[in-house]
C-alpha cells in the first residue's frame, strides 16, 4: 500500500532562514510526487510536481528514491510563505489515478 | 483555468438530516473526487469516480454515498448526517495523468 509520511505538524521558522519540510513515501511502483499548499482561506493548490523539476515560489524538491524522500525546501523563508503543506503521492501506472496526502506540516514564518 | 465549484461554503445540518454537498467542473476531467480535511489527519479520500455512473470507494467511505450523473457533477450524499461527519470537505477534479484541482471547500457543521 502506498503511504505518505510528514514527520512534523507543525514547523517554525524566522523570516530569512532556511526551511525544510520533510516527506518520505512508501511505494514498490514508479512514484509521481506533489507537493500541494494551502494559504489561510484559499483552496489547495499546486505548488510543484517532481517530474518538472521546476522552482514555485523559490521551494524546490528533489526526488530521492534511495531514501523514498520528497523534501520541500526554500533557502529564505518569507512571511507570506506561511500556509499548510501537503506532500502527495500518485501513482502514474495502472488505471489508480488517486492521490494519496500526508497529513500535513503547518508552516509558520516568523517576522 | 480550470474551475472546480463547491456549492456551498459554509452548511449547518441537523443530525439524522440527509446532506447533499454538490461540486461541478468545467473542463471535461474525467475523474472526480471528495476528501474530508480534518486538523492533524490531513486528507482523507471518501469517493472518487472515474466516469459518469462510475463510483469507487476511498478510504473512508461509511455513512457516505455519492452521484455522477454527468460528467461536470459529483455529488456527496450523507444518508444521515452525524455529529462525527462535521469537517471541511473538499472535491477536486483530474485528468488522467494530471495534477489536481481543488474547489473551495464546504464547512459542514452538524449538530
Amino acid at each position: 500500500a502506498q503511504r505518505v509520511t510528514q514527520p512534523e505538524k507543525l514547523l517554525s521558522v524566522f523570516k530569512g532562514a532556511p526551511v525544510e519540510l520533510k516527506c518520505n513515501y512508501s511505494y514498490s511502483g514508479s512514484p509521481e510526487l506533489f507537493w500541494y499548499v494551502q494559504y489561510s482561506r484559499q483552496r489547495l493548490q499546486l505548488l510543484l510536481r517532481h517530474i518538472s523539476r521546476e522552482s514555485i515560489k523559490g521551494f524546490t524538491a528533489d526526488l530521492n528514491k534511495g531514501e523514498t524522500s520528497f523534501h520541500l525546501k526554500k533557502p529564505f523563508a518569507q512571511e507570506e510563505d506561511s500556509a499548510m503543506y501537503y506532500c502527495a503521492l500518485f501513482n502514474s501506472g495502472g488505471s489508480n489515478y488517486k492521490l494519496t496526502f500526508g497529513k500535513g506540516t503547518l508552516l509558520t514564518v516568523n517576522p | 483555468d480550470v474551475k472546480v465549484t463547491q456549492s456551498s461554503r459554509y452548511l449547518v445540518k441537523r443530525t439524522g438530516e440527509k446532506v447533499f454537498l454538490e461540486c461541478v467542473q468545467d473542463m471535461d476531467h474525467e475523474n472526480m473526487f471528495w476528501y474530508r480535511q480534518d486538523p492533524g489527519l490531513g486528507l482523507r479520500l471518501i469517493y472518487f469516480s472515474y466516469d459518469v455512473k462510475m463510483k469507487e470507494k476511498g478510504d473512508i467511505p461509511e455513512g457516505y454515498s455519492v452521484s455522477r450523473e454527468k460528467k461536470e457533477r459529483f455529488s456527496l450524499i450523507l444518508e444521515s448526517a452525524s455529529t462525527n461527519q462535521t469537517s471541511m470537505y473538499l472535491c477536486a477534479s483530474s485528468r488522467r495523468g494530471v495534477g489536481y484541482t481543488f474547489g473551495s471547500g464546504t464547512r459542514l457543521t452538524v449538530v
